[in-house]
């Protein structure tokens, strides 16, 4: 069973377009993270969510809407899609128990590819 | 603010030869560190962690990585190096870590690109 799912797996579009991407994990965890990939392979948070609540937001434009319909699923928008947001994005999820501190696992990654 | 440098880009060793990738990172308080493997279209899978303890912890397919804080580092080694472990290792250090809820957030370093030669 797959832990963190993503899809799509590629996402080609025009400039302009407005497109989703979806993210489901069956962990149980109540923490998810949206994080870009660029060219360079440099990975960079852009939102964190807990139990549907915003908590992190790592100044990304606000062309950027992350929803968080459930605690299992965390979905991001991205509105007039620009060349500069061809990367590949990756959602992530975490348990968040007391004090302890639990790793993040991750999705396989959707490649956006803005033409 | 937390940060992670990894110095080396990319890095070929043999196959069969030892392997060390550097991590040095910056944080305030005590670190949780991590190194992913990513490998070509593929997500990132956790090798090992560090959160406390023992400074010197084992991970998966054969990795272990040292925790020195005296140098601020973190970095990882395998005895062997297999063809399987051609891919980008990048090291990460967890910042909020105590924190409740999605306070946490993980910081990467630039990654280094190890290939194998046979």
């Amino acid at each position: 069973d797959t832990a963190v799912s993503q899809t799509p797996k590629y996402l080609v579009t025009q400039m302009g377009n407005d497109k989703s991407i979806k993210c489901e994990q069956n962990l149980g965890h109540d923490t998810m993270y949206w994080y870009k990939q660029d060219s360079k392979k440099f990975l960079k948070i852009m939102f964190s969510y807990n139990n549907k609540e915003l908590i992190i937001n790592e100044t990304v434009p606000n062309r950027f809407s992350p929803k968080s319909p459930d605690k299992a699923h965390l979905n991001l928008h991205i509105n007039s899609l620009e060349l500069g947001d061809s990367a590949v994005y990756f959602c992530a999820s975490r348990n968040t128990p007391g004090s302890s501190y639990n790793e993040q696992f991750f999705g396989p990654g959707t490649r956006l590819t803005v033409l | 603010a937390q940060s992670v440098t990894q110095p080396d880009i990319h890095i070929t060793v043999s196959e069969g030869a030892s392997l060390e990738l550097r991590c040095n990172y910056s944080y305030g308080a005590t670190p949780y560190l991590f190194w992913y493997v990513q490998s070509p279209g593929q997500g990132l899978q956790l090798l090992l962690k560090y959160f406390s303890g023992d400074t010197l912890v084992q991970g998966i397919k054969g990795f272990e990585a040292e925790f020195k804080r005296s140098q601020s580092s973190f970095n990882l080694r395998k005895p062997s190096v297999h063809w399987s472990d051609a891919a980008e290792y990048f090291c990460a250090v967890g910042a909020g870590a105590k924190l409740t809820g999605g306070g946490n957030k993980l910081t990467f370093g630039t990654g280094t690109q190890l290939k194998v030669e046979l």
